[in-house]
């Protein structure tokens, strides 16, 4: 069963540092991008970026690029989404998902999320 | 960059009834969109991709249509565990927006 797993849920402070993460089996995680996205409160999804672990080939959304890194450890089947220095707009929900092998970029399993808040 | 316009954003239903929710593309995507379904606290569940493929394990009373700019997700007959929000997403190697979403509600 292909299973998608993110650590637990994180209250930072503004300035902090964060490096959640997300964990792959019952398939091949080194053969299918992985993404990132982003839900904050009372709002809709937004796709932040994916990486290809085999060799780590990422792209992100205009809108993140710089703001966060997206890496994976295929070694482990782990996918990282990191923050250098939160800020309260960072207040979100966030999920990982793995896209299908066909060539298409949609996403076929997702992880449970991870609610990332950050308050002073 | 391409932009994903879900109508409407809101919709009350009955159980038993035939709903549509609209996606619209700034540009055409031929059929490079998929739908996902979100319910609080559980992890979203993809619908459909390539605008009308049902994903395995998917009840048939989901359907997608459309290509170009205008897609459709179409619920024939509502259960109770339909009441969730959907999202259309288009998708390609560099990009993948969604719509802002539609609140399925019960009447």
């Amino acid at each position: 069963e292909v299973q998608l797993v993110q650590s637990g849920a994180e209250v930072k402070k503004p300035g902090e540092s964060l490096k959640i993460s997300c964990r792959g089996s019952g398939y091949n995680f080194t053969i299918y991008w992985i993404g990132w996205a982003r839900q904050m409160p009372g709002k809709g999804l937004e796709w932040m970026g994916i990486i290809y672990p085999g060799d780590s080939d990422t792209r992100y959304s205009p809108s993140f690029q710089g703001q966060v890194t997206i890496s994976a450890d295929k070694s482990i089947s782990t996918a990282y989404l990191q923050w250098s220095s939160l800020k309260a707009s960072d207040t979100a929900m966030y999920y990982c998902a793995k896209t299908d092998l066909s060539g298409s970029y949609f996403f076929d399993n997702w992880g449970q999320g991870t609610l990332v808040t950050v308050s002073s | 960059d391409i932009q994903m316009t879900q109508s409407p954003s809101t919709l009350s239903a009955s159980v038993g009834d035939r709903v549509t929710i609209t996606c619209r593309a700034s540009q055409s995507i031929s059929s490079w969109l998929a739908w996902y379904q979100l319910k609080p606290g559980k992890a979203p569940k993809l619908l459909i991709y390539k605008a009308s493929s049902l994903e395995s394990g998917v009840p048939s009373r989901f359907s997608g249509s459309g290509s170009g700019t205008e897609f459709t997700l179409t619920i024939s007959s509502l259960q109770p565990d339909d009441f969730a929000t959907y999202y259309c997403q288009h998708y390609n190697s560099y990009s993948g927006t969604f719509g802002q979403g539609t609140k399925l509600e019960i009447k």
